[in-house]
């Protein structure tokens, strides 16, 4: 069965300071991985993916994420946060093509000015 | 374009009752899924169709059920409603069953 972990469920980070925010998987298969956020009462927005390739992703906003392999892991990550990237952050994974799609619990990102 | 949308934006309803909820994924994609989002629970995975066909299912009694119709539009349905049942339901689309889930704005589904 594929999971999906966020050992974080609030992350801190002043403002203009580099954010992580972390995330682990368990596939059988090859790993399909998302990073969407989701802001207060609003639905989730897609930021970016790992589906082949190069390990680091760039996505939206200035986001990316560095897959591991070895490490199963998938953190996304920003150079320079800003107070407008505060929201709700969940990682997801697709256990290889055409599988359902299985989410972390999220982890809150709060940027302080 | 058209992103997700789902109807109605919320819905009160009395423990007992049944609920149904609507959702129109973006045009010429093929694949909708249903999530809950309850309050400290995350995303939990309710129902996956693609091409009218339900390909996988969550971890979610029976009384919770769903169809894609031919114009790819779904509707989940949730009878003998439980107070439980409170949350925001998402509902997303795809591609295909590779492709990223674009999400609609969600259904909040009151239950007293």
């Amino acid at each position: 069965a594929q999971s999906v972990a966020q050992p974080e469920d609030q992350v801190n980070v002043a403002e203009g300071n580099p954010l992580t925010v972390k995330c682990t998987y368990s596939v059988s298969g090859n790993p399909y991985l998302f990073w969407y956020v989701q802001y207060p009462n609003r639905g989730l927005q897609f930021l970016l993916k790992y589906i082949t390739g190069d390990n680091l992703v760039k996505g939206s906003y200035g986001f990316e994420a560095e897959f591991n392999k070895s490490q199963t892991s998938f953190h996304l990550k920003k150079p320079s946060a800003l107070v407008s990237d505060s929201a709700l952050y969940f990682c997801a994974v697709r256990d290889g093509g055409y599988q359902k799609v299985t989410f972390g619990i999220g982890t809150k990102l709060q940027v302080i000015p | 374009e058209a992103g997700v949308t789902q109807s109605p934006t919320h819905l009160i309803k009395t423990r007992g009752q049944q609920a149904t909820l609507r959702c129109s994924p973006i045009s010429g994609h093929t694949s909708v899924y249903w999530y809950q989002q309850a309050l400290g629970l995350g995303l939990q995975f309710l129902l996956w169709y693609d091409e009218g066909e339900e390909r996988n299912r969550g971890n979610f009694p029976p009384r919770f059920s769903g169809r894609q119709f031919p114009n790819y539009s779904s509707e989940l349905n949730v009878n003998a409603l439980e107070l439980e049942d409170s949350a925001l339901y998402l509902c997303a689309s795809s591609l295909d069953g590779i492709a990223e889930a674009f999400f609609g704005q969600g259904t909040r589904l009151t239950v007293v």
